[in-house]
């Protein structure tokens, strides 16, 4: 069965600092795909990233980066000198790869809040 | 690109009404679409997956004669939630993606629906 434990609730950090949002999934499936969705307080759902389970080089974009660990089972979200802009809640999310994206098992979410 | 529209933002309406919820797809052509629901301060559970000109697939303990989606178009899957009630209220989010199973998914920006 897919999991996927995000387990920090709510991070408060103060703006510049970086932080880093923990993602843990369980999966039977060898080949799948790992993503990362913010959810502003608007509500939307912005894709980040998604990522599959061939590929473990670790990806930056700006002051986002993306730690994959298969060992661990573990696909980590750094932001890097974090802005007031991105308080948001954070999901981590895990579909099997022959279905690609059509079934996404989320997260629970973090809540990130980034305090000028 | 894909952008994904949802209307309405927002809703409140009295018990026993029904009420329908729009997602369009605007620059792409959406071959499927997923309907989620949020509770507050919790993960997006799927609902259902609908493919264009097809009956909608639900997940466990889901009524399909209470949410009724119809996705008619490429463009278009709507979402009635007959005789609302209180326990209805929630946070309805719906997402869509183009043809390939290993296409992501583009979310919309929400529909809170609020019944009275």
């Amino acid at each position: 069965a897919q999991k996927v434990t995000q387990a920090q609730t709510e991070i408060s950090v103060v703006e510049k600092e970086d932080v880093t949002l923990d993602c843990v999934y369980e999966t039977r499936d060898t080949t799948y795909y790992l993503f990362w969705y913010k959810q502003p307080p608007s509500g939307e759902l912005v894709f980040l990233i998604r990522r599959n389970s061939f590929d473990e080089q670790n990806e930056i974009s700006g002051r986002y980066s993306w730690n994959f660990q298969k060992s661990t089972s573990s696909f980590n979200f750094t932001i890097t000198a974090s802005q007031v802009v991105d308080s948001a809640v954070y999901f981590c999310a895990l579909s099997d790869y022959q279905t690609g994206a059509n079934n996404l098992f989320f997260g629970t979410g973090t809540r990130l809040t980034v305090i000028p | 690109g894909a952008v994904v529209s949802q209307h309405p933002s927002w809703v409140i309406c009295k018990s026993g009404t029904s009420v329908k919820i729009e997602c369009r797809s605007l620059d792409f052509q959406a071959t499927t679409m997923f309907w989620y629901r949020q509770f507050p301060k919790q993960s997006l559970m799927l609902m259902a997956t609908s493919n264009e000109g097809s009956k909608a697939t639900y997940e466990q303990g889901v009524e399909k004669d209470k949410f009724l989606i119809n996705h008619a178009s490429l463009t278009l899957s709507t979402l009635t939630v007959t005789s609302a009630h209180p326990e209805d209220s929630s946070f309805y989010i719906c997402s869509a993606r183009t043809t390939g199973l290993r296409q992501p998914q583009h979310f919309g920006d929400g529909t809170r629906l609020s019944i009275l």
